[in-house]
């Protein structure tokens, strides 16, 4: 079966920095992608990962290991703001996303 | 409209009751989904639209079915709602059928009793 695993909860400090690890198992790849969730509301688009290697988009950053299906999303100089879920989702070979459950992010002063 | 927008925002059901959540998105998308998040689960896919006159059955398909009749509407019916039918559904578009970056509606919670 297709699984993806990534951690239910985490906890930071503002200011600092945090990293939201996922596993897979698919049946193809076709690409790794995050989204950010905030409570309530609808899930937003943050990155995306095809090659191995770091991807950076200011604060945020995404790397990739498909030899070990792997992947990170870096949260640097937390912000209140960055308080939310944070989804991992994988394109299989079907072109269908595979998601997880997602990483609750709490962020305290 | 600005982006792909749902109604309604949320509903409370009698089991056996029929029910459509509208989606429209005016980003003249190709491809357009729905979704259900449930607690602890990841978002599951419903049905999906490749392009306008094309339907097609995603992981959780029972008790739900779809039309696209122009490249903007994808509404989503259940025929005789059920208590396990509540949830939130979401509806996202892409401009295309094989990327990962969609655009999701703010979301529909349904309550089933």
């Amino acid at each position: 079966g297709q699984n993806i695993d990534q951690p239910t909860e985490m906890t930071a400090t503002e200011g600092a920095i945090v990293q939201i690890n996922c596993t897979y198992q698919t049946s193809g790849f076709n690409g790794l992608f995050w989204y950010q969730q905030h409570a309530g509301e609808a899930p937003t688009f943050l990155s995306y990962n095809v090659l191995d290697g770091l991807e950076e988009k200011g604060r945020f950053s995404s790397f990739l290991s498909r030899s070990k299906g792997y992947s990170y999303l870096l949260l640097k100089e937390l912000q209140m703001k960055d308080s939310a879920s944070y989804l991992c989702a994988v394109m299989d070979s079907n072109y269908q996303l595979i998601w997880g459950a997602g990483t609750k992010l709490i962020i305290k002063p | 409209i600005a982006g792909i927008t749902q109604a309604p925002t949320s509903q409370i059901l009698a089991a056996g009751r029929r029910m459509t959540l509208r989606c429209t998105q005016d980003m003249r998308h190709n491809a357009m989904y729905w979704y259900r998040q449930d607690l602890g689960l990841g978002l599951r896919l419903i049905h999906y639209s490749n392009t306008a006159g094309t339907t097609g059955k995603g992981e959780v398909p029972d008790g739900y079915s779809v039309s696209r009749a122009n490249t903007d509407d994808f509404p989503l019916t259940l025929a005789s709602a059920v208590p396990s039918q509540t949830s939130v559904y979401f509806c996202a578009s892409s401009d295309r059928a094989d990327t990962g970056e969609l655009f999701f509606g703010e979301g529909s919670r349904l309550t089933v009793l």
